[in-house]
């Protein structure tokens, strides 16, 4: 999940197979976890969340675990759509920070019909 | 309709020029915070506030201010934009000021100062 310099990491993958996009998170203290989903020239949409005394989560369609032990959080897309094509930010939030909210470089996920 | 309302959507500016870019929900929440958004770089937290008249400094403050007179309203202020403020800038708003249980972004203020 995180890029390095100007290139966003990048997931293709074909309609209808399931999709995972990882993140490294940077705070052992962290304690919550959201995914948000940004779609060409919209702002990030809520997609799911996670605190830390969970390991596994599930919506509708999309499943996030988190390993604390390695820092590192993932969104699992099940039977991934057209729709689903989106840049893809996970966020951290740690206790303490009153707030603050951290986000990761994102990665670009392309679903091809 | 439950939304973040921002304004302008699109700026084009000159250096020192100062400008305001508004932001107002219309869910009553408490948490309200800005974020400008770069190529490589994700979303950086510039400002938010916990309640009216209660801010605080993000990861990126400098150059920027902003006010919370009313708990709708959390305007971001330039008093003198330079290039390095050219950037797409996201206001967002959550009922709660830890956890951020769910967010809501505006549709993003894409700035250009030259």
């Amino acid at each position: 999940g995180e890029s390095v310099g100007l290139h966003l990491p990048t997931l293709s993958v074909q309609e209808g197979d399931n999709s995972i996009i990882n993140c490294a998170y940077s705070n052992s203290a962290s304690d919550y976890f959201i995914w948000y989903k940004q779609e060409s020239g919209k702002g990030p949409q809520f997609i799911i969340d996670i605190r830390s005394n969970m390991d596994k989560r599930q919506g509708q369609r999309v499943t996030v675990l988190l390993n604390k032990t390695v820092k590192h959080l993932s969104l699992q897309i099940a039977a991934t759509q057209p729709g689903d094509s989106a840049v893809y930010f996970c966020a951290e939030n740690y206790g303490g920070s009153q707030g603050n909210l951290i986000f990761g470089k994102g990665t670009k996920l392309s679903v091809k019909p | 309709e439950a939304q973040v309302t921002q304004n302008p959507r699109y700026l084009i500016t000159v250096t020192g020029k100062k400008l305001t870019v508004t932001c107002s929900q219309n869910m009553n929440h408490e948490y309200m915070s800005w974020y400008r958004q770069d190529p490589g770089l994700g979303l950086r937290q510039i400002y938010y506030s916990m309640n009216v008249e209660v801010t605080d400094k993000g990861d990126v403050p400098e150059g920027y201010k902003v006010s919370r007179k009313e708990k709708r309203n959390f305007p971001l202020i330039l008093e003198s934009p330079s290039p390095n403020q050219t950037s797409l800038y996201f206001c967002a708003s959550s009922l709660k000021y830890r956890g951020w249980t769910e967010a809501f972004f505006g549709q993003g203020t894409r700035l250009t100062v030259v």
